[in-house]
């Protein structure tokens, strides 16, 4: 399975602000996939993102809140914009087809 | 649209028992994957066990086991000897592919807690 790091780790942002989330990967993968995890459930796709070309958003995710940049194999970026409270959750990327595997998390609290 | 139901919001097993947490999904494919997830208080989503729908035989990973009825719709996790170390936030998971791409659907998840 691949090895995949997130940074920051977590972060308290305050209200209309942006962060970005970036994601690595210790090899080569085609897909990445974003997830939103809201305080105490599950874990909703916020969209897929492949390599050359523009990011797949899940219904209720857009480009202009959540903008997501995928230069290489190894790399992708996730921007929270205009950041309220609503938006504190966990994300995650992952990566693979069939089985996805995780990175560790950024947890974000918004203020 | 693909859904994936946990029923089972909260569970808890003495250590060294075996208990087992419940999921059903509904999908009109027949080429499928489930999967249980673990994820302790870390965060961190840990990929406990995984079963091919094409597969009738049950997956197994050492303690953990899956019961698949595929007729039913159901997925079910069982552990055995149970350890401290089990305890966590369990999601079952479903998986196709199609032509877009493919998508991960969770259930809501069951907290899991092992007493010593």
């Amino acid at each position: 399975s691949a090895v995949i790091s997130q940074k920051p780790s977590r972060d308290i942002c305050q209200r209309g602000t942006s962060l970005t989330i970036q994601c690595q990967v210790d090899s080569q993968v085609t897909m990445m996939f974003w997830y939103r995890q809201q305080p105490g459930q599950s874990l909703t796709l916020i969209a897929t993102a492949n390599q050359g070309s523009e990011a797949t958003y899940e219904s209720g995710f857009v480009i202009d809140k959540f903008p997501i940049s995928r230069p290489n194999l190894t790399f992708s970026t996730l921007t929270v914009s205009n950041m309220s409270p609503e938006d504190s959750s966990i994300y995650l990327c992952s990566v693979g087809t069939r089985e996805q595997y995780f990175g560790p998390g950024t947890r974000l609290t918004v203020t | 649209a693909q859904t994936v139901t946990q029923s089972q919001p909260e569970m808890s097993v003495q250590e060294a028992e075996t208990v087992t947490l419940s999921c059903t999904y509904d999908t009109s494919e027949s080429d499928y994957y489930l999967f249980w997830y673990k994820q302790p208080p870390s965060r961190q989503m840990i990929l406990v066990i995984r079963q091919e729908a094409y597969k009738q035989q049950n997956a197994t990973e050492n303690r953990f086991s899956v019961n698949f009825q595929k007729a039913a719709k159901s997925f079910s996790l069982k552990i055995s000897d149970s350890q401290l170390g089990d305890a966590a936030m369990y999601f079952c998971a479903y998986i196709w592919e199609e032509t877009s791409g493919s998508r991960l659907t969770f259930g809501e998840g069951t907290q899991l807690t092992v007493n010593p």
